[in-house]
């Protein structure tokens, strides 16, 4: 059974915090990385999509990057803010349709 | 306006009742998905459908059943709901062009099971 796991599964930061978390996934499955945001009572929406070893997305102050020889992906979050606290999760697509989720990172950021 | 929505957003119901999940796309996606979200867990697949009429099973599919009657819509139904089906429902979409399957979800509908 292919896992992705995410650490940690929560965090607690204080505006102004750069902080990171981690999506952990079998290499030898991999096809594509996705991350989405999710704000509670709202739709997940995509952040990224990462492709290939070495990638590195931003928007805004997030940015990932992308080690697909050890099978991780960071998520960054440069000076959260408390419209970051989300619910961020990562999703591998092992090819076509299939895709599977991590149980995701809750993030909490206080002003 | 939302591309893909969900109805109810929240539902009690009682066991042994038939519950039916509504999805509505705007986005022209073939490709629908249901998934069941409980805490801990990542999103579980429960079915898909790639085209009108077109059923496919996921990981989690017993106790569910779904209809696709038109592009647009993908309904899920729990025929005789019991507790441990109380769970978060997502329904979502992807482009069959799509090269990596990008997922547009919906609100999510929280369904409690007493």
């Amino acid at each position: 059974i292919l896992n992705v796991e995410q650490s940690p599964q929560s965090l607690h930061v204080q505006e102004g915090d750069s902080t990171n978390f981690t999506c952990s996934f079998p290499s030898s499955n991999f096809y594509a990385l996705h991350w989405y945001r999710w704000e509670t009572a709202k739709s997940p929406e995509a952040l990224f999509v990462m492709t290939l070893n070495g990638d590195e997305k931003k928007k805004g102050r997030i940015s990932a990057t992308l080690n697909t020889k050890e099978g991780y992906s960071y998520l960054y979050i440069k000076g959260s803010q408390p419209e970051d606290s989300a619910t961020y999760l990562c999703a591998l697509n092992t090819g076509g349709f299939k895709t599977i989720f991590g149980a995701g990172t809750r993030l909490f950021v206080k002003a | 306006d939302a591309d893909v929505t969900q109805t109810p957003r929240n539902r009690i119901t009682k066991t042994g009742k038939r519950i039916m999940l509504e999805c509505s796309q705007t986005k022209g996606h073939d490709r629908m998905y249901w998934y069941r979200q409980d805490p801990g867990l990542g999103l579980r697949l429960i079915y898909y459908s790639f085209d009108v009429k077109d059923i496919n099973k996921g990981e989690i599919s017993d106790g569910y059943s779904v209809s696709r009657q038109a592009q647009a819509k993908f309904s899920l139904s729990l025929e005789s709901a019991i507790p441990n089906q109380t769970a978060l429902y997502f329904c979502a979409t992807s482009d069959n062009s799509g090269q990596y399957n990008e997922q547009f979800f919906g609100p999510g509908t929280r369904l409690t099971v007493l």
